[in-house]
């Protein structure tokens, strides 16, 4: 059974950081490209990142380029959202997700059950 | 302001068939697939659609997905009580690199 776990999200005051952490199971981890989406309360989804599966490609969104770095650990099965400058806009659930392919991005079959970060003093 | 355009509301009754639209552009839609997500209240986002109008295993044939040039639709037959929920499209774009989400379509089960 594929899972997904997020971990690390909390309370952080502007301009702090925090790393966010994704334990995966149940299927070859390194095999996959993998993804953060977030959602911030009451509001849709907004993908974060996407690294792929041996870490050579790597897309940000606009809105968090230069300050989250997304990085994987295929021995550790894990990946990881490291987010600096924080602001009260990063404020949401951040998903963990798998893509559905094992080549280009082609979306997210699998999520975790997420993890709240809020940004505020 | 989301780059794929959705109703942020539908309904129907139990029973009936609804649909909902999904409206983007040449660098998206108009060259990659569409996926859907549906969300329960509480609970992460699941794949509904993927492919434009693939569904994964577990989802009933219920529901269906189409594509036309820069547009997509979802459509959901027999609409039932558990179907209330958010639906999300989904689009790679090649000019931003990267996924682009509509705005989600709250649908409510009268």
């Amino acid at each position: 059974e594929v899972q997904l776990v997020e971990s690390g999200g909390g309370l952080v005051k502007p301009e702090g950081s925090l790393r966010l952490s994704c334990a995966a199971s149940g299927f070859t981890f390194s095999r996959y490209s993998m993804n953060w989406v977030r959602q911030a309360p009451g509001k849709g989804l907004e993908w974060v990142s996407t690294i792929s599966s041996s870490s050579t490609y790597i897309y940000y969104a606009d809105s968090v380029t230069g300050r989250f770095t997304i990085s994987r650990d295929n021995a550790k099965n894990s990946v990881y959202l490291q987010m600096n400058s924080l602001r009260a806009e990063d404020t949401a659930v951040y998903y963990c997700t798998r893509d559905l392919s094992l080549g280009m991005p082609r979306g997210f079959d699998y999520w975790g059950q997420g993890t709240l970060l809020t940004v505020s003093s | 302001q989301s780059v794929l355009t959705q109703p942020p509301s539908a309904s129907g009754t139990p029973g009936q068939r609804v649909t909902i639209s999904c409206s983007g552009s040449s660098s998206n839609i108009g060259i990659n697939t569409v996926n859907w997500y549906q969300q329960l209240p509480r609970t992460a986002p699941k794949l509904l659609i993927h492919n434009d109008n693939q569904r994964p295993s577990g989802v009933p044939d219920r529901f269906s997905g189409s594509k036309s040039g820069t547009s997509a639709s979802l459509a959901i037959s027999g609409l039932q009580s558990e179907d209330e929920a958010d639906y999300y499209c989904a689009a790679w774009d090649d000019s931003l690199n990267g996924w682009v989400f509509g705005g989600g379509t709250k649908l409510t089960v009268l």
